[in-house]
């Protein structure tokens, strides 16, 4: 069974860098032909999706958040990682992780999220 | 940016009741769309894929249809479980999610 946990600071100061990971148990995030998603939301609204990494390395981002946004694997601890640049109070969300199919298949398996606040 | 307009953005119905929630397309995005529900504080969960395919162990009385632009997540007789908040997302290159459809309880 796949599993997937968020990790990272639950408090950012404005400016500074969000670093969160998502580590995955029950399956390679280097095989399979899966991608891996981030996705947040913001306090009493909807959904984001901020973008995916292929097994490949290959990355898609949104295009809102593309100039901030870094997604990395790290296949020696089978972690995806986000990072989200230059950060301000707008960033303040519940951050999710999931496992993504491809396009036609969804988002099968998300992880639990974590909750980021940007304040000084 | 493909946009998702989804209606009704809250609705209140009784259960046993018929359901259905629109998902409108910015442009023509083929079948690339996905239902997902989610309850206070959890994360979403995948109902549809593919428009109108049935996730793995999701009840039969969840189901989808549309192609194109057009949408429709349909719960057909609604359990206590169902009263949660649903949205759509499409996945034709990037993925946007629709605003939600609240479903509560009359």
């Amino acid at each position: 069974q796949v599993h997937l946990q968020e990790s990272g600071p639950g408090l950012v100061k404005p400016s500074q860098t969000l670093s969160l990971t998502c580590s995955v148990s029950g399956a390679s995030i280097s095989s399979g032909g899966y991608y891996w998603s981030w996705i947040r939301q913001l306090p009493g609204k909807g959904l984001q999706w901020i973008g995916f990494i292929y097994n490949s390395g290959d990355t898609y981002y949104n295009p809102s958040l593309q100039s901030r946004v870094t997604i990395l694997l790290d296949t020696s601890k089978n972690q995806v990682s986000l990072k989200l640049s230059s950060v301000t109070a707008a960033d303040t969300a519940v951050y999710y992780c999931a496992r993504d199919l491809g396009p036609d298949y969804g988002m099968d398996v998300w992880g639990q999220g974590t909750t980021v606040t940007v304040s000084s | 940016d493909i946009q998702m307009t989804q209606s009704p953005s809250s609705l209140s119905a009784s259960v046993g009741d018929k359901v259905t929630i629109t998902c409108r397309a910015g442009q023509n995005i083929g079948t690339f769309l996905s239902w997902y529900q989610q309850k206070p504080g959890k994360a979403p969960k995948l109902l549809i894929f593919a428009a109108s395919s049935l996730q793995s162990e999701v009840p039969s009385r969840f189901s989808g249809s549309g192609s194109g632009t057009d949408f429709t997540l349909t719960i057909s007789s609604l359990q206590p479980e169902d009263f949660a908040t649903y949205y759509c997302q499409q996945s034709h290159g990037s993925h946007t999610f629709g605003q939600g459809t609240k479903l509560d309880i009359k």
